[in-house]
């Protein structure tokens, strides 16, 4: 069984397009992130959510727009894609609020804007 | 405020020498430090972490990392480097709540037959 799953793998869209991507885990966490990571490889947090509240919101643009049904189902849409958007975006989930523990990676969405 | 060095973007080793990845950490707070590893096309997995219990931490695959607080560091060694070593390393800190972790822009192993 997957731990992280996110959907799609790959996302191809057209600029101005609104695009979702889905994520769940099954570890039972309360917390979730989405992570972007461009192409230099560099790795950044966009949003965390504990038990579907918001927790962290680093400064993204509000065309994107994170919902948790559930603490285990945590969704990111993003409205009027640009070309700067392309990226992977990863999925991640933790204990709660324990700054020592591991954090637990989806396999990513690989986002191009054409 | 915390943040991560990791220097080098690219490292080159033959199979069997030593792997050194290094990693200069700063933050305000006792950290916790972590390396993950990502192989092509996949999300990042643990390695190994730093929680203050003990300054030499042993991780999976033979790697391991000791914590300098004199220095901030948290270089990642291993004593004989494997083909399937080849991977994107990336050290991280975490010294607030809810899990802000803070990643390094990551280190490209290349793993020399």
């Amino acid at each position: 069984d997957t731990a992280v799953s996110q959907t799609p793998k790959y996302l191809v869209t057209q600029m101005g397009n609104d695009k979702s991507i889905k994520c769940e885990q099954n570890l039972g966490h309360d917390t979730m992130y989405w992570y972007k990571q461009d192409s230099k490889k560099f790795l950044k947090i966009m949003f965390s959510y504990n038990n579907k509240e918001l927790i962290i919101n680093e400064t993204v643009p509000n065309r994107f727009s994170p919902k948790s049904p559930d603490k285990a189902h945590l969704n990111l849409h993003i409205n009027s894609l640009e070309l700067g958007d392309s990226a992977v975006y990863f999925c991640a989930s933790s204990r709660p609020d324990a700054t020592n523990e591991k954090l637990f990676f989806g396999s990513g969405t690989q986002l191009s804007v054409l | 405020a915390q943040s991560v060095t990791q220097l080098g973007s690219h490292v080159s080793v033959s199979e069997g020498a030593l792997v050194l990845l290094r990693c200069n950490y700063s933050s305000s707070v006792p950290p916790y430090l972590f390396w993950y590893v990502q192989y092509p096309n996949q999300g990042l997995q643990l390695l190994l972490k730093y929680t203050s219990a003990a300054t030499l931490v042993k991780g999976i695959n033979g790697f391991e990392a000791e914590f300098k607080k004199s220095e901030t560091s948290f270089h990642l060694t291993k004593p004989s480097a494997h083909m399937s070593d080849a991977a994107e390393y990336f050290c991280a800190v975490s010294s607030g709540g809810y899990q802000k972790v803070t990643f390094g822009t990551g280190t490209k192993l290349q793993v020399i037959p």
